[in-house]
């Protein structure tokens, strides 16, 4: 089966820096995403990692462990605008489906 | 990056009634197309997969025939709702992705509201 656990709600100040974990036990990986999500809106890409190690894009940071069916999200130099859900996803490598977490609710503070 | 339209984007329906959501990809081929539900501070669960000219592929605990969906084009994907009742509403997403592409392109989603 699929599990992929997140924190439910999470908060930080502005400027600050945050990490966000994801855990996940899959029948088949075949890499993971993290989307950001604001409300009512679609969930936009954010990183891919299928690889193990740390992949950097500005002030966001993915992480990955395969071995220990892990990765996290770092946050640097939080904003306001960054107050939103963060949505972690395993592709499945048999189906190719996204299996979502249950998401993260960040909510950043001046 | 590629962009993926649904209209409408907001749409209220009797109870009963049937609802048609469309899910267009615009500058890309989506040969493989997923339809999501989002309930209110929960994450997205995939309902179906579709692949252009095939029967989708339901979740299990989808109803195939109350969730209808057809995937007659390579840019085009409907989603119709039938027989809908106030425990649909919901926030529908698709997304499409090309051939062996990794990434998936979402939709804006749709908000679906049955009285």
């Amino acid at each position: 089966g699929q599990n992929i656990d997140q924190p439910t709600e999470m908060t930080a100040t502005e400027g600050a820096i945050v990490q966000i974990n994801c855990t996940y036990q899959t029948s088949g990986f075949n890499g993971l995403f993290w989307y950001q999500q604001h409300a009512g809106e679609a969930p936009t890409f954010l990183s891919y990692n299928v690889l193990d190690g740390l992949e950097e894009k500005g002030r966001f940071s993915s992480f990955l462990s395969r071995s220990k069916g892990y990765s996290y999200l770092l946050l640097k130099e939080l904003q306001m605008k960054d107050s939103a859900s963060y949505l972690c996803a395993v592709r499945d490598f048999l189906t190719d489906k996204l299996i979502f977490g249950t998401g993260t609710r960040l909510q950043v503070f001046p | 990056g590629a962009v993926v339209s649904q209209h409408p984007s907001r749409v209220i329906c009797k109870s009963g009634t049937s609802v048609k959501i469309e899910c267009r990809s615009l500058d890309f081929q989506a040969t493989t197309m997923f339809w999501y539900r989002q309930f209110p501070k929960q994450s997205l669960m995939l309902m179906a997969t579709s692949n252009e000219g095939s029967k989708a592929t339901y979740e299990q605990g989808v109803e195939k025939d109350k969730f209808l969906i057809n995937h007659a084009s390579l840019t085009l994907s409907t989603l119709t709702v039938t027989s809908a009742h106030p425990e649909d509403s919901s926030f529908y997403i698709c997304s499409g992705k090309a051939g062996l592409s990794y990434e998936q392109y979402f939709g804006p989603g749709t908000r679906l509201t049955v009285t």
